[in-house]
């Protein structure tokens, strides 16, 4: 079965610093990657996508890369806010069908 | 607000009971998929439809479970004769045809007692 792996324990950083998230797939590349904010009770947020013939997409303070060799997509946020702390989900998909989501990592930005 | 809506928010059952929830989608949108996610894991496909069609159920989703889209705008998912391990939130997503990201509502969290 295709599998996504996040670490599952939280990681804190420092207001400031640059948050870097992984992201792990089993088995054949995906044709694409999507990453989402959830915020507890709530349903998640896109963030971006990133196809498996790109190797990094950008967005604001987010940059997202796409590793075929290891077999894995960072998720970096650079100036990190508290208001940044959530929970991240990497999901693999292929076509407009479904999406296999990770379990998230928690991200915990302190003052 | 123009995102997906979901209703009931929360919903508390007793075992063997039945639960129907309803998913609003963006108005534009063909796409609307159901998940299931429950405490520290990400959320589990159910099943997705394009338009009035169902085309996709996972193998997850047992006899007890339906959902329907009759007219291909709102949807429901219902749940008959609940189980404790059905306790988890409910999450409805809608896309357009020609994006592959999904926009996701509040969920409904379903406990069963």
């Amino acid at each position: 079965s295709q599998k996504i792996e996040q670490n599952s324990e939280a990681l804190n950083i420092q207001e400031g610093k640059t948050a870097t998230l992984t992201c792990n797939y089993t088995n054949y590349s995906p044709a694409y990657l999507q990453w989402y904010r959830q915020d507890p009770g709530r349903g998640p947020v896109f963030l971006l996508l990133i196809r498996e013939n790109e190797k990094e997409k950008r967005k604001e303070r987010l940059k997202v890369t796409f590793d075929t060799t290891l077999k894995q997509s960072l998720f970096h946020i650079t100036a990190s806010q508290p208001a940044d702390s959530a929970t991240y989900l990497c999901a693999r998909g292929s076509g407009y069908s479904t999406l296999t989501f990770g379990k998230g990592t928690m991200l915990l930005v302190s003052p | 607000d123009t995102g997906v809506s979901q209703d009931p928010r929360h919903k508390i059952t007793k075992r063997g009971q039945n639960v129907t929830f309803r998913c609003d989608p963006i108005s534009e949108h063909n796409r609307l998929y159901w998940y299931r996610q429950t405490l520290g894991q990400g959320p589990e496909f159910l099943t997705y439809f394009q338009n009035e069609a169902q085309l996709e159920k996972s193998r997850l989703l047992s006899d007890r479970f339906s959902a329907e889209r009759p007219k291909g705008s709102f949807s429901t998912l219902e749940i008959q004769r609940t189980e404790q391990g059905d306790s988890a939130m409910y999450l409805c997503a809608s896309s357009l045809t020609s994006r592959l990201e999904q926009f996701f509502g509040p969920g409904t969290r379903l406990t069963v007692l």
